[in-house]
């Protein structure tokens, strides 16, 4: 079963605009990744926040961990038309290595 | 550094049969995990090995099947196949168990008809 739903499933922006995708989580984390994944292909690791830690960047990607709400938001600014793609948080729970995978974000960028 | 390879990328099987997906980690990792992924269910785990053992499976039939070799390629079988295992199976790579990130091959895209 899925451990994460991101919100919203869909999002469709024009280029230069800012895209925010967030994900909720049921149980105590080790740590959230997010990932992207273009036209079912495989998964790229995009950027991982500890369960320590309230903010991340990555370039144009900005990640925030909020343990006491159990979610997460990924911010990616300026976005491109090549930033098209399906996006994916996943956490690992303090007792385990797998990675329980949301049903991902679906975003749009037009030019 | 060569990424994670899959064989094969596309497989049509029909219904009964056996299939067996290979996996070969980046040079150096020693972990190798396995997850399925559909429309319907989206991405779950199916099992991670390292060192050849299996440390952790997820909630699949006993259909579902692994190993990993000492040169810690890794493969998956499924056995008799039904249309509902038609999916993306995708394999993803690390240094060890203790580490977080996960390098993912391009998957192996299986029809069942």
């Amino acid at each position: 079963s899925q451990q994460g739903e991101e919100d919203p499933q869909a999002l469709s922006i024009q280029e230069g605009e800012n895209a925010t995708m967030n994900c909720s989580y049921k149980t105590s984390i080790n740590n959230l990744q997010w990932y992207r994944q273009n036209s079912g292909r495989g998964l790229v690791h995009l950027i991982l926040i500890r369960s320590n830690e309230r903010e991340k960047h990555s370039g144009r990607l900005r990640v925030t961990l909020d343990t006491s709400k159990k979610s997460s938001s990924l911010l990616i600014t300026a976005s491109r038309a090549a930033d098209t793609a399906s996006y994916f948080c996943a956490t690992v729970y303090q007792a385990g290595t797998a990675l329980i995978f949301g049903k991902g974000t679906t975003l749009s960028v037009s030019s | 550094k060569a990424g994670v390879t899959q064989t094969p990328r596309y497989l049509i099987k029909t219904r009964g049969q056996q299939v067996t997906l290979s996996c070969s980690p980046i040079s150096g990792h020693r972990s190798v995990s396995w997850y399925q992924q559909t429309p319907g269910q989206g991405l779950q785990f199916l099992f991670e090995y390292f060192s050849e053992t299996q440390r952790n499976k997820g909630n699949f039939p006993g259909r579902f099947s692994g190993r990993q070799f000492s040169n810690s390629r890794s493969e998956m079988n499924v056995s008799t196949l039904e249309l509902g295992d038609s999916a993306l199976y995708l394999c993803a790579s690390k240094a060890a168990p203790g580490f977080d990130e996960q390098f993912f091959g391009p998957g192996t895209r299986l029809t069942v008809l």
